[in-house]
């Protein structure tokens, strides 16, 4: 049980266009999800966290109308990077929460732009 | 304020044992997570604990103590594939997880 997954596991894109990355779990209902950022050699970013049917509550320094999160239902959150630059190449995991703690991880999204 | 702290790179061979320390500080405290990353993939739990002790499972263990802001991974019998990074973690009081900056463990033959 407490699968997630992430779609699309890779993508390249070109400078200048936008980019929707897909969580969901799969066997449970993920009230809360969360959105990491990973550069090279890097500890993991949180960039946002998502509660289903609010507002998502981004971190310091993340700008909110570049990284649109949508937490449409208890079981799905999209990423969508807006005009993406080749600075905003990295590895986007997504977390869910079932409960106060646990986080389940996705594979992760890695995302190169050109 | 917040703050993880762990070493950020270690060597071990293969068989032997190795411990990796994290300290933390980290206000209304709710445990602390172990988790590995291999390179290029994203991380996979390994242990949660807010008890002090020890929690031994398989080969690894995590150790607590909150009164030090003080825990361990303990690998054992290490294996070409443990190399990865372990990231430890704590929980604060809204439950959400302060990442540390990860240790590179490179197991050598």
């Amino acid at each position: 049980g407490a699968v997630v997954s992430q779609h699309p596991s890779w993508v390249i894109c070109k400078s200048g266009t936008s980019v929707k990355i897909e969580c969901r779990s799969l066997d449970f209902q993920a009230t809360t999800m969360f959105w990491y950022r990973q550069f090279p050699k890097q500890s993991l970013m949180l960039m946002a966290t998502s509660n289903e049917g609010s507002k998502a509550t981004y971190e310091q320094g993340v700008e909110k109308d570049k990284f649109l999160i949508n937490h449409a239902s208890l079981t799905l959150s999209t990423l969508t990077v807006t005009s993406a630059h080749p600075e905003d190449s990295s590895f986007y995991i997504c977390s869910a929460r079932q409960r106060d703690y646990e986080q389940y991880f996705g594979p992760g999204t890695r995302l190169t732009v050109t | 304020g917040q703050n993880i702290d762990q070493p950020t790179e270690m060597t071990a061979t293969e068989g032997a044992i190795v411990q990796i320390n994290c300290t933390y500080q980290t206000s209304g405290f709710n445990g602390l997570f172990w988790y590995q990353q291999h390179a290029g993939e994203a991380p996979t739990f390994l242990s949660y604990n807010v008890l002090d002790g020890l929690e031994e499972k398989g080969r690894f263990s995590s150790f607590l103590s909150r009164s030090k802001g003080y825990s361990y991974l303990l690998l054992k019998e290490l294996q070409m594939k443990d190399s990865a990074s372990y990231l430890c973690a704590s929980v604060d009081s809204n439950y959400q997880l302060i990442w540390g900056a990860g240790t590179k463990l490179i197991i050598k033959p």
